[in-house]
């Protein structure tokens, strides 16, 4: 059964840093992993899709690296701002249409 | 404006009072799902649909039923809801024409409480 486990659970650092999330999953049989964030209350909003073919996709202070055969995704945030403060969650499609969630890394940005 | 719409956003509700909550997409996505989140488990798959008339579960079917009779309208029906159903809902859709490697838009979601 495929499993995504996201590490940190939370992270606080100063405004201006470089960081990275991590996303791990058990099986490599994915389609896609997708990146989010979401606000506190608030619905989830995407911010990058690696297709299973891809290793990396980059939306301006955002890249994010797929590596299938590690089961590994990373997310990285440069030159972190206080609006980046969110919880940012990846999924993986799996076969059969299933999507499957990390618990998230709650992100808080220092100004 | 391309949208995933869910309603109502805010529901209080007592056990064992059938209700339905919307989800209605204008982006033509074949691909529609529902998902439940709670404090400590995360997103969970409730249900999923590949297109009209074409519906199976997710991870946490039980007390939930769905129906895909058009292409652009998910509704998610709680037949007799039970407190352990309070949470917070979001439906998402996407293509998949080519299988299921679309992009997933999510609504804003729908917070149910069941008193």
């Amino acid at each position: 059964k495929q499993e995504v486990t996201q590490i940190p659970a939370a992270l606080s650092v100063p405004e201006g840093e470089n960081l990275v999330l991590n996303c791990s999953f058990t099986d490599s049989a994915i389609y896609n992993l997708q990146w989010f964030r979401q606000d506190p209350g608030k619905g989830l909003t995407s911010l990058l899709l690696i297709q299973s073919s891809q290793r990396e996709q980059t939306s301006g202070r955002l890249n994010a690296s797929l590596d299938k055969s590690s089961g590994r995704s990373t997310l990285y945030i440069a030159a972190s701002l206080p609006g980046d403060s969110a919880t940012y969650l990846c999924a993986v499609r799996t076969g059969g249409f299933k999507t499957i969630f990390g618990a998230g890394t709650r992100l808080f940005v220092k100004a | 404006e391309a949208q995933v719409t869910q309603n109502p956003r805010y529901l209080i509700t007592v056990t064992g009072k059938k209700l339905t909550v919307t989800c209605s997409q204008n982006m033509n996505h074949e691909y529609m799902s529902w998902y439940r989140q709670d404090p400590g488990l995360g997103l969970r798959q409730i249900y999923y649909s590949m297109n009209v008339e074409v519906t199976d579960k997710g991870d946490v079917p039980e007390g939930y039923k769905v129906s895909r009779k058009e292409k652009r309208n998910f509704p998610l029906i709680l037949e007799s809801p039970s407190p352990n159903q309070t949470s917070l809902y979001f439906c998402a859709s996407s293509y998949s024409s080519g299988g299921p490697t679309g992009e997933l838009f999510f609504g804003e979601g729908s917070r149910l409480t069941v008193l």
